[in-house]
């Protein structure tokens, strides 16, 4: 497809499950970010990816959150033992730019998560 | 305290009435600014892109900065119900990642 591609689109998950978020972002495009947003919130940053290097990922808010792009396309957000708190919509985004380069970014439509 | 603070409103207006939409800045390191649009159970989609000061203008809408008080505004003249969505200013951060505001939710009612 053209834009920013996210599976699956509603997941409801029993809290301790582990899930798996997935991104195909645009063809070609170099950055990657996952966005965290909770109801009523703007989006918050979790993680970004340039190719393959996660390069920053001071965003995740535990060590039950972590992120890959093996081979600088597809990327997975997955979420051990789930809590209730992590109940949100995971936003994925890529450009084909790196650094600032917000007039660029593309956003998915994200993958709302709901722990029962 | 948010390094980006938004009103989030709601926001109700009538059609064809002139909205501003208002955020507030902290960090002046960065000097890029955007206004999404985000539909219910959408992803947000880039309205308007502005770098420094001063003002830009894409057919009804128009984006400000204000450096010396470090506030960022969004103009939408004749609303239209069609504008009825949640407005997210962002500031763009080191390694291009973007610090987002609260979000406005905006009602444009026929």
């Amino acid at each position: 497809g053209a834009g920013v591609s996210q599976s699956p689109r509603y997941k409801v998950a029993k809290r301790g499950q582990d899930v798996a978020l997935r991104c195909d972002p645009i063809s070609g495009h170099v950055s990657l970010f996952w966005y965290q947003q909770a109801l009523g919130q703007g989006p918050e940053f979790l993680t970004y990816f340039q190719n393959e290097a996660q390069l920053d990922k001071s965003g995740l808010p535990s060590d039950r959150f972590f992120a890959e792009r093996p081979e600088g396309s597809v990327s997975t957000l997955k979420i051990q033992r789930t809590q209730q708190e992590d109940s949100a919509v995971y936003l994925c985004a890529s450009s084909s730019r790196t650094g600032n380069s917000g007039n660029t970014i593309y956003f998915g439509e994200g993958s709302w998560l709901t722990v029962v | 305290q948010k390094e980006v603070e938004q009103d989030p409103g709601p926001l109700s207006v009538p059609e064809g009435a002139i909205v501003s939409l208002n955020c507030t800045y902290s960090n002046s390191a960065f000097q890029y600014f955007m206004w999404y649009r985000q539909y219910s159970r959408k992803g947000p989609e880039l309205l308007m892109y502005t770098y420094s000061s001063g003002n830009k203008e894409d057919g009804r809408f128009t984006a400000q900065v204000d450096k010396s008080s470090k506030y960022i505004s969004l103009f939408i003249r004749d609303s239209q119900p069609s504008d009825s969505a949640t407005y997210l200013c962002a500031q763009g951060a080191q390694g291009g990642k973007l610090i987002f505001g609260q979000g406005t939710e905006l009602s444009v009612k026929p």
